[in-house]
């Protein structure tokens, strides 16, 4: 069964002390992983897509980079304004549906 | 300025009505969907349309219908609200130029009493 594990489910950062999100994923075929961050009653904003294993992408503090079983999302040197809920999303191969994980919630305190 | 859009974007309304959340979009995207998504919870795909008057049911059974009928308009339909059906729904789009990456409207909160 095509399944997404995110952790951990919250996450507590004092500004500037750098962490990980974990995304796990198990699918019969990747068609690629995506990355969204989401503030309260808004919608995902979309991040990174990353295709095979070894890439990597980075956009201000974050960077996001994939192993065949695994993505990380790195954060380096946090500020409160990166505060919101992380999303791991997997896209099956010859589909466009994405299965969702149940996303990392981040509070980065001043 | 190319974006998607939701309306409304907070619904309250009593048990039975009959309710249509809007979804438009200008990205020129040919692909949509319909998200449902609880607090705390993953989004699970409820609808989706690969172009006009193509619709299908996603991986979530939901009771609500939608339809395609221009290109950068996909609106979901509720028959009869019931309480049940609480839960924040969010559009989607994607296609040329997008690659394989899904855009997000700000989404729906609807509340059924």
């Amino acid at each position: 069964e095509d399944q997404v594990t995110q952790s951990p489910e919250a996450l507590r950062l004092q500004e500037g002390e750098s962490s990980s999100l974990n995304c796990s994923y198990t699918v019969s075929g990747l068609r690629g992983l995506f990355w969204y961050r989401q503030d309260p009653g808004k919608g995902p904003e979309f991040l990174f897509t990353l295709y095979s294993a070894g890439e990597e992408k980075e956009k201000e503090r974050l960077k996001a980079t994939l192993t065949k079983k695994e993505s990380f999302l790195h954060i380096t040197a946090p500020k409160p304004e990166d505060s919101a809920t992380y999303l791991c999303a997997v896209q099956i191969y010859n589909t466009d549906k994405l299965i969702f994980g149940t996303g990392t919630r981040l509070q980065v305190f001043p | 300025e190319a974006d998607i859009y939701q309306t409304p974007r907070y619904l309250v309304i009593g048990t039975g009505k009959k309710i249509t959340l809007e979804c438009s979009q200008t990205m020129g995207h040919d692909k949509m969907y319909w998200y449902q998504q609880d607090p705390g919870m993953e989004l699970h795909l409820i609808h989706y349309s690969y172009g006009v008057n193509s619709t299908e049911k996603g991986d979530l059974s939901s009771e609500s219908t939608v339809s395609r009928i221009r290109t950068e308009h996909f609106p979901l339909t509720l028959e009869s609200a019931r309480p049940s059906h609480t839960s924040q729904y969010l559009c989607a789009s994607s296609g040329l130029g997008s690659g394989n990456t899904q855009y997000f409207g700000p989404g729906t909160r609807l509340t059924v009493l």
